[in-house]
């Protein structure tokens, strides 16, 4: 893989639903991957920044998980609420062959969750 | 701390016409970049810069200038603006621009080329 890849594109869940969705990555010369949250109207924010093969990190009731030897991480929503509504993106800062700084983003998951 | 500031947040232009889009931070960062978002493709970088006084590009450099003459400022320049770069713009900045430091985003320009 060359890009970084996200799916699905969009997903409607209902309120109370959990839900998860893809980010794929170049699997060789692995730093680290970024994962933001963008809602509309604001500018996209860092949820966070993996690192470790196997690794998992929780804000709330997010959570994100690694697997760098297959490329891809998963991000997770348990019990969504509307305020969950937003674009989540993951980048790579290697994707382009170099780490230092060049992120290159995926094209986003946009979540909608109905009251 | 205000943070990444940019401005202006709303520009329309006439193709050919030249501006230059305002960004600055208070956090001491090293490094600072450019990105454009456009529907279906993503933030895209144009430039970045690892510290005053130097800078380089990113994947879709042309069109556009930068320069990075104190830490805390990275204006980028539209030399002669066209209908493509229609677009939003964000500026980011982060501590050392290595891969495991996150960046903070500002608030966005919305850029119309007619």
């Amino acid at each position: 893989i060359l890009n970084v890849e996200q799916s699905p594109q969009s997903l409607h869940v209902q309120e109370g639903d959990s839900t998860n969705f893809t980010c794929s990555f170049p699997s060789s010369n692995f730093y680290a991957l970024h994962w933001y949250r963008w809602e509309t109207a604001k500018s996209p924010e860092a949820l966070f920044v993996m690192t470790l093969n196997g690794d998992e990190k929780k804000k709330g009731r997010i959570s994100a998980t690694l697997n760098t030897k297959e490329g891809y991480s998963y991000l997770y929503i348990k019990g969504s609420q509307p305020e969950d509504s937003a674009t989540y993106l993951c980048a790579d800062p290697n994707a382009g062959g170099t780490s230092y700084g060049k992120l290159t983003f995926g094209q986003g998951t946009i979540l909608t969750v109905h009251p | 701390n205000a943070g990444v500031t940019q401005t202006p947040k709303f520009q329309v232009l006439k193709t050919g016409q030249s501006m230059t889009l305002q960004c600055a931070q208070d956090m001491n960062h090293e490094y600072m970049s450019w990105y454009r978002q456009d529907p279906g493709m993503g933030l895209r970088l144009i430039h970045y810069s690892v510290g005053a006084g130097i800078t380089d590009q990113g994947e879709v450099p042309n069109g556009y200038n930068v320069s990075r003459s104190t830490t805390e400022d990275f204006p980028l320049r539209l030399l002669s603006a066209a209908p493509s770069q229609t677009s939003v713009y964000f500026c980011a900045s982060s501590r050392s621009g290595g891969p495991f430091s996150e960046q903070f985003f500002g608030p966005g320009t919305r850029l119309t080329v007619l």
